[in-house]
């Protein structure tokens, strides 16, 4: 079974267009994650929920939204894509905040 | 304010050589240390972790000290194999944060 999961694995996309991923858990955890890593592996956390609500809202465009609707699902919509939202995008999630997280697999999307 | 800070990459090795990836943090109280391990086209997957001063982790081969006086969790293998080929990220958490290090690559040659 997979513990975290993420949806769709690859994503292109146009400039402007709206999009989602999608993240489900099945471990129980409390809390879970978005972060983006760019082309040098650099990893920047975008959000954070802890039961359902958000914890860290950093630094991001509010062109991004997460969007929780239970315990073991945490969702990414992204309104009007821009060229440099290209990454790839991992869910992850934590018993709780601050224990060991456990990741994804990735979400690659490309923006052209 | 807390922070990870790694050795820059990559770092590239002869098969069975010996492997040191240095890390050292930055942290107002005692946070726990973390080592994960990216594979090319997969996630992040934790390899070991210590949680109090001079706790060692370790797991497949792996070793790493929590290192208060230095304020450093090095990481370690003693003989390298091309599968080991993969990023490598220390960590922290701390007053329910988590700071991830630049991530280190490291390419093992036959």
């Amino acid at each position: 079974d997979t513990a975290v999961s993420q949806t769709p694995k690859y994503l292109v996309t146009q400039m402007g267009n709206d999009k989602s991923i999608k993240c489900e858990q099945n471990l129980g955890h409390d809390t879970m994650y978005w972060y983006k890593q760019d082309s040098k592996k650099f990893l920047k956390i975008m959000f954070s929920y802890n039961n359902k609500e958000l914890i860290i809202n950093e630094t991001v465009p509010n062109r991004f939204s997460p969007k929780s609707p239970d315990k073991a699902h945490l969702n990414l919509h992204i309104n009007s894509l821009e060229l440099g939202d290209s990454a790839v995008y991992f869910c992850a999630s934590s018993p709780d905040l601050g224990t060991e997280q456990y990741f994804g697999p990735g979400t690659r999307l490309t923006v052209t | 304010g807390d922070s990870v800070t790694q050795m820059e990459g990559p770092v590239t090795l002869s098969e069975e050589a010996f492997l040191t990836i240095n890390c050292t943090y930055t942290a107002t109280g005692y946070p726990s240390l973390f080592w994960y391990v990216q594979y090319p086209g997969e996630g992040l997957q934790l390899l070991l972790k210590a949680t109090k001063a001079d706790d060692k982790g370790s797991n497949k081969g792996f070793e790493a000290t929590y290192r208060k006086e230095t304020t450093s969790f090095h990481l370690e293998k003693g003989s390298v194999q091309v599968s080991d080929s993969a990023v490598y990220f220390c960590a922290l958490s701390w007053a329910g944060k988590f700071y991830f290090g630049s991530g280190t690559k490291l390419n093992v040659k036959p």
